[in-house]
């Protein structure tokens, strides 16, 4: 079974607004992190944003704001006010602390196009 | 904010050869990665390696592939035998601790001919 689910293989968005990329997560680890990367046409993975099981709040990390729903098993992402250079490759990946696996798991990414 | 350094970024194998693709982690860090990428597709965990050993691989991560740490500072990644299908971007990671993110290097672009 798919441990992260990205339903959404690519997403238009006009400039200025705001999008929401979709991900589900699998896991019967109360301890778990979810996390955010970036990756550009350049190709390298940049780090976004962060959230632990056990935070109350959601993470915002200026621009980037994880809307998680513990309960539904959801982690979304949510960018505000796009740029031209969101444009990218977005994956959500998840670490599970207390299963015994040392691995973050990748979902399969959503492409982000941001028109002007 | 430190960075994990990979060497080659472009490598170019015939079928057959041996490669071997390496990476300096972030000093300070425990746990080690390799990750492939083909064009541009789904980030695949290969294996991951505490204290000196590997602690988890994943089914793409056979007899042809190889990890080592040989000096405190360096970590590789060998493929004794080179397959077209090994053609990828692959990627090294580092992190201090399992709560923490990832670090990922820049990446190795393999080609395979």
């Amino acid at each position: 079974a798919q441990k992260i689910t990205q339903t959404q293989p690519g997403m238009f968005v006009q400039e200025k607004e705001a999008v929401t990329l979709d991900c589900t997560y699998d896991t019967s680890d109360p301890s778990y992190g979810l996390f955010w990367y970036k990756q550009p046409s350049s190709g390298e993975m940049i780090f976004l944003i962060y959230q632990g099981s056990y935070d109350q709040q959601n993470a915002t990390e200026g621009r980037y704001s994880l809307n998680f729903q513990k309960a539904r098993k959801s982690a979304n992402l949510v960018i505000s006010a796009s740029q031209l250079g969101d444009s990218a490759m977005y994956f959500c990946a998840m670490r599970e602390v207390t299963s015994g696996t040392y691995k973050y798991i990748f979902g399969t990414g959503t492409r982000l196009k941001v028109l002007a | 904010e430190p960075e994990v350094t990979q060497t080659p970024s472009h490598q170019v194998t015939q079928m057959g050869q041996e490669v071997i693709l390496r990476c300096v982690p972030i000093s300070n860090h425990l746990y080690f990665y390799w990750y492939r990428q083909i064009l541009g597709q789904k980030v695949e965990f290969l294996v991951s390696f505490y204290n000196n050993e590997i602690s988890e691989k994943s089914e793409i991560f056979d007899d042809q592939f190889s990890v080592e740490r040989p000096d405190g500072s360096n970590f590789t990644l060998k493929i004794r035998s080179t397959k077209l299908e090994d053609s990828a971007m692959y990627f090294c990671a580092s992190v201090k601790d399992l709560y923490e993110k990832l670090f990922f290097g820049s990446g190795t672009q393999l080609s395979v001919l």
